[in-house]
């Protein structure tokens, strides 16, 4: 079956530190993997998406970067994280599908980033 | 997400008690999905729904997506503590593999 990892659950980082957040996925090939950002516990905006190894999309504008350096590997980045990154990070994948992704989309656990 | 309005923002029911959270589109929707979350922790998948005119039910959870697959419903029946969280909605709005969210609406049901 598939599952998805995603890495550290909670963290704590000063203004100014790097950021590097990790997900993976188990059981499956090709997925098409997603970050989403959750700030004051509502909505999910989404910030970046891959189709493919070394493929990424951003949605928005921001302090942050994403990469993928193996299929089931997605990586969220920053060099310098600021107060206004703090926030739920979610990572998610879906199975490939002509036009609608069937197979739904799952997340992961998140991860609770707080900036100092 | 612009793209989805969901409503009410927060709701909160006495127990035992229906309710209804709306989620609507301006674009045709390609999948509608419902998610649940308690605070701080991942989403837990509800229903997907994909056709106009579909209607899914789960426990006590029905979710509806109309004909024009512009608009969704999620209805809960007899409402328990259990049922409190954070509603999300999202959407396939481009030709699939891309899903949006709406703000959520937040849920408190008092024993």
């Amino acid at each position: 079956s598939q599952t998805i990892h995603q890495w550290p659950a909670t963290l704590v980082q000063p203004v100014g530190s790097p950021l590097s957040l990790e997900c993976t996925v188990e059981g499956t090939s090709n997925p098409n993997l997603y970050w989403y950002r959750q700030a004051a516990g509502r909505g999910l905006q989404l910030l970046f998406y891959s189709v493919g190894i070394g493929q990424i999309s951003s949605e928005v504008p921001q302090n942050l970067s994403a990469s993928r350096p193996q299929d089931r590997q997605f990586i969220l980045s920053s060099k310098k994280l600021l107060l206004s990154d703090s926030g739920f990070y979610l990572c998610a994948w879906t199975g490939r599908g002509t036009g609608v992704a069937f197979d739904g989309y799952t997340f992961g656990s998140g991860t609770r980033l707080t900036v100092v | 997400s612009q793209e989805l309005e969901q409503s009410p923002q927060s709701l909160i029911v006495q127990e035992g008690k229906n309710l209804t959270i709306n989620c609507t589109s301006s674009k045709t929707l390609y999948g509608l999905y419902w998610y649940k979350q308690k605070y701080g922790e991942g989403l837990i998948f509800l229903m997907m729904l994909q056709k106009g005119g579909e209607e899914k039910s789960h426990e006590k959870i029905t979710a509806k997506l109309d004909e024009k697959k512009q608009q969704s419903s999620l209805h809960i029946t007899a409402s328990q503590p259990s049922h409190a969280g954070i509603y999300l909605c999202g959407a396939d709005i481009w030709y699939g593999n891309k899903l949006v969210f709406g703000a959520g609406t937040i849920l408190r049901v008092k024993s």
